[in-house]
């Protein structure tokens, strides 16, 4: 249980596009999801918290107008990256709240990330 | 702020040795989780741990938690290569699932 899915699992695009990447929990309903960016040899950053029909909470330092993020229903979650340029190149992983994993505690559990290239 | 640190961040060892993972962390936390990660990959659970004293293990792999001391270790035994990844301790605030992840551990198993 607690499977969380991400789509596209790489994409390449061109310098000034925008790239939409989808999180699904997909035995589990999720309240809450979590996008993380990770740069390489780095650890995870968390970037904002996505709770469901409402706004997402971003971090400090991340621009909420270029990373949109919409949490729409119970398991779907949304991150655009809006106008992407070269350094907003880098691993995006997902995870969601559930409780029905193999932790078998209230926990996050996370998408097998998406790794975005700009040219 | 909640500060999580590991060390070492880098550990080279040869196969059947074994070796402690360290994760030190600065404020009062519900839980503390240990991943794994394989190159371009995303986070594998390893373990959670919930409270003072709890120990876990899974096969070569054993984490503790000591809450008054903040720390955690992860120990690893009799280390094979299959073991070579990066660890991840995070932890949460209490009241809070937000994670706060350490640096990682790039740990390489020689044989």
């Amino acid at each position: 249980g607690a499977v969380v899915s991400q789509h596209p699992s790489w994409v390449i695009c061109k310098s000034g596009t925008s790239v939409k990447i989808e999180c699904r929990s997909l035995d589990f309903q999720a309240t809450t999801m979590f996008w993380y960016r990770q740069f390489p040899k780095q650890s995870l950053m968390l970037m904002a918290t996505s709770n469901e029909g409402s706004k997402a909470t971003y971090e400090q330092g991340v621009e909420k107008d270029k990373f949109l993020i919409n949490h729409a229903s119970l398991t779907l979650s949304t991150l655009t990256v809006t106008s992407a340029h070269p350094e907003d190149s880098s691993f995006y992983i997902c995870s969601a709240e559930g409780t029905s994993g193999p932790l078998g505690t209230d926990t996050q559990y996370f998408g097998p990330g998406t790794r975005l290239t700009v040219l | 702020e909640l500060k999580v640190e590991q060390n070492p961040l880098f550990l080279s060892m040869q196969e059947g040795k074994n070796y402690t993972i360290y994760c030190n962390y600065s404020t009062t936390s519900d839980r503390l989780y240990w991943y794994r990660q394989d190159p371009g990959k995303s986070l594998e659970s390893l373990f959670v741990l919930l409270s003072n004293g709890a120990v876990k293990q899974e096969g070569r792999l054993m984490a503790s938690l000591d809450t008054k001391a903040r720390l955690s270790t992860l120990h690893i035994t009799a280390a094979v290569h299959d073991l070579s990844a990066t660890y991840f301790c995070a932890v949460d605030l209490v009241g809070s699932y937000q994670l706060t992840f350490g640096k990682g551990t790039k740990l390489s198993v020689i044989p």
